[in-house]
């Protein structure tokens, strides 16, 4: 079956502009997760959804970054006024209940000139 | 506050020879451990998991992990690899019972030589 898929692949940014990247859940899974992957580093914790709701979201690093998933399946990552320190892959996992494990998506390349 | 150390950035193993990736955790309560590998331009793909019970994980592509509570250890261990391992592996834990959230190490980058 499909996996986690996530869109754009790639996304190149100007400082200052504002993106929106999306992240498409195996189908039926609960639990919805984002990851900032700097380079060279390992995946570090934004945001959690459960459903629709959003229960932890202690990970974003400021109030640039806002996460949503408002049907409670396909949910959007949108960074404004972007800075050249967003620069990384950004990362969404499902899972299909809580505790359960996490498949992750190929993540997007976020590159901010 | 849970965190991961893995010690190794980069390890150069010969085709065919043993390997061991090595991973050390930090945390007050129960966890969860996982090692997750990261071929090159994909996603990141769960190799093996502890959960509770028997000590000595096994997961796949032949890779198996041993957990040690005392020495709060979960070493990541291959007999034989071979020129697909290569890749980045991640040790990551989360807390059992509780936060969904992994909390991973920085990763260590297995080199295979021919």
């Amino acid at each position: 079956g499909a996996g986690v898929s996530q869109s754009p692949r790639y996304k190149v940014a100007k400082r200052g502009q504002d993106v929106a990247l999306r992240c498409d859940p195996i189908s039926g899974h609960v639990s919805l997760f984002w990851y900032q992957q700097a380079l060279g580093q390992g995946p570090e914790f934004l945001t959690y959804f459960q459903n629709e709701a959003q229960l932890d979201k202690s990970g974003l690093p400021s109030d640039r970054f806002f996460a949503e998933r408002p049907e409670g399946s396909v949910s959007t990552l949108k960074i404004q006024r972007t800075q050249q320190e967003d620069s990384a892959v950004y990362l969404c996992a499902s899972s299909l209940e809580r505790y359960n494990e996490q498949f992750f998506g190929p993540g997007t390349r976020l590159t901010v000139l | 506050a849970q965190s991961v150390t893995q010690l190794d950035s980069q390890v150069p193993v010969f085709e065919e020879a043993p390997v061991e990736l090595r991973c050390n955790y930090s945390s007050s309560v129960s966890v969860y451990l996982f090692w997750y590998v990261q071929y090159p331009n994909q996603g990141l793909q769960l190799l093996l998991k502890y959960l509770s019970g028997s000590t000595l994980v096994k997961g796949i592509n032949g890779f198996e992990a041993e957990f040690n509570k005392s020495q709060t250890s979960f070493h990541l261990r291959k007999p034989s690899v071979h020129i697909s391992d290569t890749a980045e592996y991640f040790c990551a834990v989360s807390v059992s019972n509780r936060d969904d959230k992994i909390i991973f190490g920085k990763g260590t980058r297995l080199h295979i030589l021919p």
